[in-house]
Order: structure tokens, then C-alpha cells, then sequence
């Protein structure tokens, strides 16, 4: 199937680290992405990664990428009240669709 | 402000009638992907074009069509509505094929009443 599946919820207290966690679906998707969407907004590109890569950080994210259990992570360091967000995973399939996850709420507390 | 236009931001209507979403993509993109955002499907991809020619089809209803015009804009038309209709429709762009990602729009919501 397509379905890229991820948690539904995460409550981080300011300044800790966040993790999400997504596992997707296609071995041969050359491009895994997360996406921010902020209340009453379209959805941001965070970042990408491209398949061959294990890792890719970029300011206060960093991405992992297992291939071989197709898991796909965002960490986001300092988490701020900004970061409050839905953040979907997504994946290439048969190159030109993007199939999201649910999505993950994240609510950073005080 | 991402680049990708949509218009109208809201729009309510009644069942049974039709509304056309309209989208500007990112100056310089050639493709344009309509999705459909809804609490009980989530992000869920409708239809692409690339070009002026559609390029591919998801789980787009018979109800609905689209096209891209030679300025690239690109219209949805959604017909026939029906309250499960309701939902954010947004359209996103790219360059070419979405390597890169796409840009989305800030989307329409459509309430069917």
C-alpha cells in the first residue's frame, strides 16, 4: 500500500529536543521530505533527504534515514513555541507523487 | 508568502453545486498538483499537470476536473457537491518533476452546506 505512517501526537516542554518518528513505504522513493504546517497555513518544505544519505542536519533539524527498516526521523533541537506544528513525512512514488503521512502534532509546552 | 496563488481563501456553498478553485503556481514551475486536506483522509493527492497536459491521476472523484491553462494557472472544478466535499483543497508547484519538493499554496476551504 501507500501509507506512510506516522505517531499522531507529541508534547515537548521548551527547549528540549523533539523527535518524530515516520516509516514509509516505497525502497525506491529517491526523496523523503518533512513538511510544517501551522495553523490556517499551506505546508512548508523543512527539509529533504536524498535516499542515498543517513543524515542531514540543517540548523536545528536533523534528519535520519534507515533504508533497510524504512524509517524516516526529524529531530528538532531548542524546540521553541514557534514549532508548534503539524509535521508530515512524505515520500516520492513513482517519481512525481508525494504521499504524506497523517501528520504529527507537536505542541511545545512552557 | 510562498510563491503559489490560490483564490479564493474560503468558500461556502450549497450541495449540489459546482465552485472552481483557482491556482497560480511559482513563477518559472511547470507542474502544478492539486491535493485534497480532510480530517478522516488527510493529505490525499488528486491530479497533476505538467505543461498544459495532465501528467497523472489519484483519488480524484468523477465529480471533479481540472486543467492548466498555456499561462500555467490551473483551475479545479468541483461539481455536483456534496457535504463530504468539505475539506481544504491546495494546490502546490514545482520546476519539473518534485525532486526538490513542492511549493504549496495557503489553500481554499470549501464548506458544503
Amino acid at each position: 500500500g501507500e501509507d506512510v505512517e506516522q505517531s499522531l501526537f507529541l508534547s515537548v516542554r521548551e527547549g528540549d529536543s523533539s523527535v518524530i518518528n515516520c516509516t514509509y513505504t516505497d525502497s525506491s522513493s529517491t526523496y523523503l521530505y518533512w513538511y510544517k504546517q501551522e495553523p490556517g497555513a499551506g505546508l512548508q518544505l523543512l527539509t529533504y533527504i536524498f535516499s542515498n544519505m543517513d543524515m542531514k542536519q540543517d540548523q536545528r533539524l536533523t534528519v535520519l534515514l534507515n533504508k533497510k527498516d524504512k524509517h524516516l526521523s526529524l529531530r528538532i533541537a531548542d524546540t521553541q513555541t514557534g514549532d508548534s506544528a503539524i509535521y508530515f513525512c512524505a515520500e516520492i512514488i513513482n517519481d512525481y507523487k508525494l504521499s504524506f503521512g497523517a501528520g504529527t502534532t507537536v505542541t511545545v509546552r512552557a | 508568502d510562498s510563491g503559489v496563488t490560490q483564490t479564493p481563501k474560503h468558500l461556502i456553498t450549497a450541495t449540489g453545486q459546482r465552485v472552481t478553485l483557482r491556482c497560480s503556481p511559482r513563477s518559472g514551475d511547470l507542474s502544478v498538483y492539486w491535493y485534497q486536506q480532510s480530517l478522516d483522509q488527510g493529505l490525499q493527492f488528486l491530479i497533476q499537470y505538467y505543461n498544459g497536459e495532465e501528467r497523472a491521476k489519484g483519488n480524484i472523484l468523477e465529480r471533479f476536473s481540472a486543467q492548466q491553462f498555456p499561462d500555467l494557472h490551473s483551475e479545479l472544478n468541483l461539481s455536483s457537491l456534496e457535504l463530504g466535499d468539505s475539506a481544504l483543497y491546495f494546490c502546490a508547484s514545482s520546476v519539473g518533476q518534485s525532486a526538490y519538493g513542492y511549493t504549496f499554496g495557503s489553500g481554499t476551504r470549501l464548506t458544503v452546506v
